[in-house]
């Protein structure tokens, strides 16, 4: 079975700095979905980005990108120019291409924005 | 554009009580989710349905139970609620190689 590791339970970053969220996963598997969610008070779960494991170029959705090491199976985010709308929890997800396709959750990351 | 819909967004219930969770998904998605969030913990999958017609078990399905009612509809029923199904639930839906799209999410305590 796949597991999804978040390791930094939290994390703080000053308005207009860069962080790095970090997630590594288990797989056996060579073809696969990773995404970043982020949850904001409300709960809703919002899509950060998206990355295909045979795309070997790394994501970007403007503030936001992708360190993605398939070899190391490691997928970390990065938030550049962080703003105090960026404050939540952050769930990296694992998705199989293969098979029914459920989404694996790690435990999160809260981002902490101080002004 | 609606998304992904769920009723009721809070709910509480006495212990033993039952109640059904609806969900309903506007984009033509074959595969619906049903997730529950507890404090500190990333989202688990309750019971999945691939396609309308089936419906299977994830990880902790325990004193649920689900209806695929059509391609739109997929319902979660708690048949004698227990306090430990406090949580917040999440409805999602896809299509295959897809991203997940979430609804807004049910907030349910159980007294």
């Amino acid at each position: 079975a796949q597991t999804v590791t978040q390791s930094q339970p939290e994390m703080s970053v000053q308005e207009a700095e860069t962080v790095t969220l970090s997630c590594t996963y288990d797989t056996s598997e060579s073809d696969y979905y990773l995404f970043w969610y982020k949850q904001p008070p409300s709960r809703q779960m919002i899509l950060v980005i998206r990355q295909e494991a045979y795309k070997q170029q790394n994501a970007t959705e403007n503030r936001f990108s992708v360190n993605f090491q398939k070899a190391a199976k490691s997928f970390s985010l990065k938030i550049s120019d962080s703003q105090l709308g960026d404050a939540a929890m952050y769930f990296c997800a694992y998705r199989s291409a293969e098979g029914f396709q459920k989404l694996v959750f790690g435990t999160g990351t809260r981002l902490l924005v101080s002004p | 554009n609606a998304g992904v819909t769920q009723t009721p967004k809070f709910q509480v219930l006495k212990t033993g009580q039952s109640m059904t969770l609806q969900c309903a998904q506007d984009m033509n998605h074959n595969s619906m989710y049903w997730y529950r969030q507890d404090p500190g913990m990333g989202l688990r999958l309750i019971y999945y349905s691939a396609s309308e017609g089936t419906t299977d078990k994830g990880e902790v399905p325990n004193g649920y139970n689900v209806s695929r009612l059509n391609k739109r509809e997929f319902s979660l029923r708690l048949e004698s609620a227990a306090p430990s199904q406090t949580s917040v639930y999440f409805c999602a839906s896809s299509n295959r190689g897809n991203t997940i799209y979430f609804g807004e999410g049910s907030w349910l305590t159980v007294v």
